[in-house]
């Protein structure tokens, strides 16, 4: 039972555009949230995080939302750039400082 | 340089022989971490350290033994290998709740 899923196991979008990848978990107890970049052969580097007291968090080109009453959070790239290439992965934790992490999703920023 | 690093960064081994896999943390972080990654489940937690001579199973735990005996290093052992733990495997640490990871090793078990 995955308690963070990323649906979507692709994207490709046009450089200069936004990217836009979700995020869902079922686990309430839940109250930091994570996005991680993957390149390959690589390990992960952290991007970006949130935590549950607030809906927004942004750097740079970075921005992740989260909806608490949805369970959902997104990342938001703009503009997406092709050095954006990689396998981005959501993660959640509560108090056990454990991550649980979603399936990933690989970005393609085409030129 | 400060950092994590593993280490074999490659490894093939064969059925039923042990393997260790090395991860060594200079930032002195209290916790540290060991996931698998497979196609199609992201990371999955082994096992993690809060510190030195603490230790706890994660979500796949089975097949795999872990130490700290010092708050830098945090090895984990495959006392007899299978197939099934071919995978490739990262190390974290961690000082609050953002964790950061190493290059990961792939390991190959024939």
């Amino acid at each position: 039972d995955q308690q963070v899923k990323q649906n979507s196991p692709s994207l490709s979008v046009q450089e200069g555009r936004i990217s836009i990848l979700n995020c869902d978990y079922t686990n309430s107890m839940f109250d930091y949230f994570l996005w991680y970049k993957k390149y390959p052969a690589e390990g992960p580097t952290f991007l970006i995080s949130i935590s549950s007291i607030k809906d927004k968090n942004e750097d740079g080109r970075f921005t992740v939302f989260l909806n608490k009453s949805a369970k959902h959070l997104s990342l938001h790239i703009v503009p997406s750039q092709p050095g954006d290439s990689a396998v981005y992965f959501c993660a959640a934790t509560g108090s056990a400082r454990q991550l649980t992490f979603g399936s990933g999703t690989q970005l393609t920023v085409l030129p | 340089d400060a950092g994590i690093t593993q280490s074999p960064r490659y490894k093939i081994t064969e059925t039923g022989r042990q393997v260790t896999l090395m991860c060594h943390q200079t930032w002195s972080h209290s916790y540290m971490f060991w996931y698998r990654q497979d196609l199609g489940h992201g990371l999955r937690l082994i096992y993690y350290s809060a510190a030195a001579d603490i230790t706890d199973k994660g979500e796949v735990p089975d097949g795999y033994v872990v130490s700290r005996s010092k708050t830098e290093n945090f090895p984990l052992t495959l006392e007899s290998a299978t197939r099934s733990q071919t995978s490739v495997y990262f190390c974290a640490s961690s000082a609050v709740d953002t964790q950061y990871f190493g290059p990961g090793t792939r390991l190959t078990v024939l």
